[in-house]
């Protein structure tokens, strides 16, 4: 079974500062790996992912993410926070890319002060 | 533009009403779409997978008789909440996989039980 724990519930920084939102994973198969941002009552958008291609995976809004086999960990990061990057992030996890569901972490609640 | 159409956005009900939430693919044909629900706070909890012309796949604790999901075309999933009580309000967000394997999601649609 996959599952994945997000560390951190909350997470604030100041606008034009390092993000940092942790994701690790647990697998038996190699993983494939998302970043979603979840808007307040919105559905979610994927901001990237991770299918055993490169392993820095470049998304959307300026956010990266890197795979570490190692460290079985998928953090996602941005260089400068944005106030508009304020939202709720979920990292998730599947065995495959076709037909079979994520499992989501528990999600970090990223706030970005002036 | 949007992928997924979710309907109704908000809705709020008696107890003991039945209430039906759609999720419509908007660009391409849909073989298996997702159910998630989400408390307040809380990640995405997957429900069922709806797969087309079939009955659907309920996860362990999703009582069938209590979401009845129907996926009776190639674009449209429904899920109704029978019998709604307050300890069912939640956000109900549907999830549709193209053939490239990516998932898209609808905005959700939150139920408020009274």
């Amino acid at each position: 079974a996959q599952s994945v724990t997000q560390l951190g519930s909350h997470v604030s920084v100041s606008e034009g500062a390092l993000v940092l939102l942790r994701c690790n994973y647990s697998s038996s198969v190699p993983p494939y790996l998302f970043w979603y941002v979840q808007y307040p009552n919105q559905g979610l958008q994927l901001l990237l992912k991770y299918t055993s291609a490169a392993t820095l995976v470049k998304g959307i809004n300026g956010f990266e993410a890197e795979f570490k086999k190692s460290e079985t960990s998928f953090h996602l990061t941005k260089p400068s926070a944005h106030m508009s990057d304020a939202a709720e992030y979920f990292c998730a996890v599947s065995v495959n890319s076709g037909n079979t569901p994520l499992v989501f972490g528990k999600g970090t609640r990223l706030s970005v002060i002036a | 533009g949007a992928v997924v159409s979710q309907h109704p956005s908000w809705v709020i009900c008696k107890s003991g009403t039945s209430v039906k939430i759609e999720c419509r693919s908007l660009d391409f044909q849909a073989t298996t779409m997702f159910w998630y629900r989400q408390f307040p706070k809380q990640s995405l909890m997957l429900m069922a997978t709806s797969n087309e012309g079939s009955k659907a796949t309920y996860e362990q604790g999703v009582e069938k008789d209590k979401f009845l999901i129907n996926h009776a075309s190639l674009t449209l999933s429904t899920l109704t909440v029978t019998s709604a009580h307050p300890e069912d309000s939640s956000f109900y967000i549907c999830s549709v996989q193209a053939d490239t394997g990516e998932l898209f999601f609808g905005e959700g649609s939150r139920l408020t039980v009274l």
